[in-house]
């Protein structure tokens, strides 16, 4: 276990609803990277937080959004639910922003119907 | 663009058999490639990670190469067990400290067999 927890594990939404997802970092660190992997490839940067500010975007659209606390932990939101946003959201937190080993959290599966 | 490619995208062999991933790169220049399991629907976990210098890593049974030449890596499995199935992904971090634009490769399945 990597001590990055995730929530919820699965979640079924439909088409044009929104949703959040939660990640919890390893104790002491600071940096959270999210990733969307869809079935049989690899992962997808969407965008990582360092200290409360967003540090680095992938090509995801804004309806894509995200945010960290003070305690680090930080939260997925996704808007306007399209079927191809169906995939495993991937957290990895990392102890600072700069290029450390990045330890991944279980996922949370996402159904879009 | 900055990609990874890996090789097979599939691959069965029976336990105890030794088997040999591939992954070739093409970002340039890099600070390290790593390569993680991820066992199917959890989180990629890390094997090994070699920075541009290193030529060889192992973890165990795992034993990763590199070549910064010709921007080639491998993973070889010894001795496979049943516990080794599971997609392998080689992931490259671009030199450029920010550790925030990982590339990924798609990811080799491997699916050991009594």
């Amino acid at each position: 276990e990597t001590g990055v927890t995730q929530s919820p594990t699965h979640l079924i939404k439909t088409r044009g609803q929104q949703v959040t997802l939660r990640c919890s970092s390893q104790s002491g660190h600071n940096t959270v990277s999210w990733y969307q992997q869809a079935l049989g490839q690899g992962p997808q940067f969407i965008f990582q937080y360092y200290r409360e500010e967003e540090n680095g975007r992938g090509n995801f659209p804004p309806r894509f959004s995200g945010l960290q606390f003070p305690n680090y932990s930080s939260e997925l939101n996704v808007n306007a639910l399209e079927l191809d946003d169906s995939a495993l959201y991937l957290c990895a937190s990392s102890p600072e922003a700069g290029d450390n080993e990045q330890f991944f959290g279980p996922g949370t599966r996402l159904t879009v119907l | 663009k900055n990609q990874v490619e890996q090789s097979p995208q599939s691959l069965i062999i029976l336990e105890g058999k030794n088997c040999t991933l591939q992954c070739n790169y093409t970002v340039s220049p890099f600070s390290n490639l790593r390569w993680y399991k991820q066992d199917t629907g959890r989180g990629p976990v890390s094997l090994t990670i070699m920075t541009f210098s290193e030529n060889t890593k192992s973890n165990g049974r795992y034993t990763a190469t590199l070549d910064a030449d010709t921007k080639q890596s491998s993973l070889h499995i010894t001795a496979s067990q049943l516990s080794d199935s599971a997609s392998y992904i080689c992931v490259v971090s671009p030199y450029n400290g920010a550790g925030n634009m990982l590339t990924f490769g798609g990811g080799t399945r491997l699916m050991v067999k009594p």
